[in-house]
């Protein structure tokens, strides 16, 4: 069936180091991809997207690299800081319909100061 | 000013209780979403409304009954309240339903059934 996976479930990093936060995915007719934040009692927060036809995409201190050939999103975070500590979420969106987005089951990256 | 909204914030409540969420958003978007957070917090959709229609309903038990009186609002009811419907629900909102526009999330209502 569709899936959306993390591999790690917290992710450990120093504060100024860079931390990758990786997804895999199983829907081959997946055109979109987003990565959401989710900060401690808030809603998921929008950082980054990419659609399929591209393989890496930037942002402020943000970079998504998305590997079709192996079905890879990963998110790159530049200097983490503490403010970055948070679940993050990779989602998908199949082409053509409504946007149904499956959402990934999250990673907690936790910044140590 | 808040992008979207719900209310309440918090909801406790004893089982086979009846309640309502309900959710705003003022950014002019016409596609609305409810998700439910549970305590692993894996996010799955529930619905979706596009300008008040119904576009997507998932395998959700036929106790939850959302209703967009308007494309602004999307409210959530639930009937007969099981402890398994405890959880975090989430509405939110999007330009439109089709391209590829973010999704803005509310903050939240915790749900906890007794």
């Amino acid at each position: 069936g569709e899936s959306v996976g993390l591999h790690l479930p917290t992710l450990s990093v120093q504060e100024g180091d860079n931390s990758i936060i990786n997804c895999a995915y199983s829907n081959s007719a997946s055109d979109y991809f987003i990565w959401y934040k989710q900060e401690s009692g808030k809603g998921p927060q929008f950082i980054i997207d990419i659609r399929s036809n591209m393989d890496k995409r930037q942002g402020q201190r943000v970079t998504v690299l998305l590997n079709k050939t192996v079905k890879h999103l990963s998110l790159q975070i530049a200097a983490t800081q503490p403010g970055d500590s948070a679940v993050y979420f990779c989602a998908e969106r199949r082409w053509g319909g409504y946007q149904k987005v499956t959402f990934g089951t999250g990673t907690k990256l936790q910044v140590i100061p | 000013d808040t992008a979207v909204s719900q209310t309440p914030k918090y909801l406790v409540t004893q089982m086979g209780n009846d309640k309502s969420i309900k959710c705003e958003q003022n950014l002019g978007h016409d596609t609305m979403y409810w998700y439910k957070q549970d305590s692993k917090k894996f996010l799955k959709i529930m619905f979706s409304y596009n300008n008040k229609e119904l576009i997507i309903n998932e395998t959700v038990p036929n106790r939850f009954s959302p209703k967009s009186p308007d494309k602004a609002h999307l409210n959530l009811h639930i009937n007969s309240l099981e402890l398994g419907d405890s959880a975090v629900y989430f509405c939110a909102s999007s330009q439109d339903g089709t391209s590829a526009y973010e999704q803005y999330f509310g903050p939240g209502t915790r749900l906890t059934v007794t």
